[in-house]
């Protein structure tokens, strides 16, 4: 199947400071890009899609400003964490759709542990 | 809306022991089902999948049928192993909307016992 790579696989950040999380298909084109979060125990949050070359679509309370989505080109998407506090901790999970079709399988990367101390 | 519920967890079986983890959705339309299996640390590996009715996905010995009548995918396998210990989610995905968007299940832990 295809690949995605996420880096980095986990962060330690002090609070107030951005960190910044890559995500990439390394064998196909991602014309779609998804980001979730995952709380302890439970299920993923989608945050947000983004579509190469436009801007991401939040989810309904998911702060835009605060969680920074760009998707510059067909095989990297960013999301950055900015001014990052304690309950941003969390482990944060990208997947990639490429556009062969439009039931085309979403792969996903394995994950960022994010931890603000 | 669109949903999926899954049975709660834990589920802790013995080793060689028969696995059911139920799965029911909601859907506005027809959609595709999936199970996705997520290890210790890591991130979601597509299990098996189904996209109609009566279709049965199987990977590495899980199975599961998608039944239109019941709303329903439940996973199962004959004979689980210590390494099958992760977490499953179950989840739809209606094409043809605005985004395609992958909806979850809140996930069932597995742990299985030597």
């Amino acid at each position: 199947g295809a690949v995605v790579s996420q880096h980095p696989s986990w962060v330690i950040c002090k609070s107030g400071t951005s960190v910044k999380i890559e995500c990439r298909s390394l064998d196909f084109q991602a014309t779609t890009m998804f980001w979730y979060r995952q709380f302890p125990k439970q299920s993923l949050m989608l945050m947000a899609t983004s579509n190469e070359g436009s801007k991401a679509t939040y989810e309904q309370g998911v702060e835009k400003d605060k969680f920074l989505i760009n998707h510059a080109s067909l095989t990297l998407s960013t999301l950055t964490v900015t001014s990052a506090h304690p309950e941003d901790s969390s482990f944060y999970i990208c997947s990639a759709r490429g556009r062969t079709g439009a039931n085309t399988e979403a792969f996903f990367g394995q994950g960022t542990r994010l931890t603000v101390v | 809306g669109n949903s999926v519920t899954q049975m709660e967890g834990p589920v802790t079986l013995s080793e060689e022991a028969f696995l059911t983890i139920n799965c029911t959705y909601t859907a506005t339309g027809y959609p595709s089902l999936f199970w996705y299996v997520q290890y210790p640390g890591e991130g979601l590996q597509l299990l098996l999948k189904a996209t109609k009715a009566d279709d049965k996905g199987s990977n590495k010995g899980f199975e599961a049928t998608y039944r239109k009548e019941t709303t329903s995918f439940h996973l199962e396998k004959g004979s689980v192993q210590v390494s099958d210990s992760a977490v499953y989610f179950c989840a739809l995905i209606l094409y043809g909307g605005a985004t395609n968007k992958l909806i979850f299940g809140t996930g069932t832990l597995l742990a299985v016992q030597p």
